[in-house]
């Protein structure tokens, strides 16, 4: 059984870069079977994608965030990270890694999630 | 990009059947077989209950049904129960590396 678990600050400064990381144990990050990607939530709101690798080199970026995402694999200690840079309160968000099935596009059968980890964007 | 359109709220009693839509366009919905449904309780992670339209994972009960008309997907589920109550957020894939997914519907089970 997978288990996924996110780390990273819970407080960043507006036009900083936000970076987590995310603790895979029960699979490996450089699997052909599954990709590997990182979500968002907003306090209240809706799911977005960010993001995800595979086969721990490849990746596919939500578009809207291409320009700020950088997300990549350690496989030595098994491990997501994501990197988003110039940060606004826009930002602020519960941040999920999460596998996925890995089908025909990336971003859309998340089959399992870890817990999240909040992400305020304050001064 | 625009989000999929769900209702905000359904609700139903025990036993019953409800389906909530997800309606998107012919650049999403319409036109890929990639659609899913997650499930999310307050305070927890999102969970997969239907990916590829209508494709269960293992271990979703077979209460959890997805189907595709045209621009508009829907979950259904039959024999609600109390533990259904949760908030559903639908998914599509929409080309050029866009993932949508919808605003999201809170079930009541009455």
């Amino acid at each position: 059984q997978v288990h996924l678990q996110e780390s990273g600050p819970g407080l960043v400064k507006p036009s900083e870069t936000l970076s987590l990381t995310c603790t895979v144990s029960g699979g490996s990050v450089s699997t052909t079977s599954y990709y590997w990607g990182w979500f968002r939530q907003p306090p209240g709101k809706g799911l977005e994608w960010i993001g995800t690798i595979y086969e721990a080199v490849s990746t596919f970026y939500n578009p809207s965030l291409k320009s700020r995402v950088t997300i990549s694999a350690d496989t030595s200690k098994n491990e997501l990270s994501l990197r988003l840079s110039s940060v606004t309160a826009a930002d602020t968000a519960l941040y999920y890694c999460a596998r996925e099935l890995r089908g025909a596009a990336a971003g859309v059968n998340a089959d399992s999630w870890g817990q999240g980890t909040l992400v305020t964007v304050s001064s | 990009q625009s989000a999929l359109t769900q209702p905000a709220s359904v609700s139903g009693s025990p036993g019953q059947s409800i389906t909530i839509s997800c309606t998107g366009t012919s650049s999403d919905v319409g036109s890929f077989n990639l659609v899913s449904w997650y499930q999310q309780h307050p305070g927890k992670a999102p969970k997969l209950m239907t990916y590829e339209v209508s494709k269960r994972p293992s271990g979703v009960s077979n209460r959890f049904s997805g189907s595709k008309s045209g621009n508009t997907a829907s979950l259904t589920i039959s024999g609600l129960q109390a533990e259904d109550e949760a908030d559903y957020y639908c998914c599509s894939y929409a080309g050029s590396d866009r993932v949508l997914f919808g605003g999201g519907t809170k079930l009541t089970v009455l």
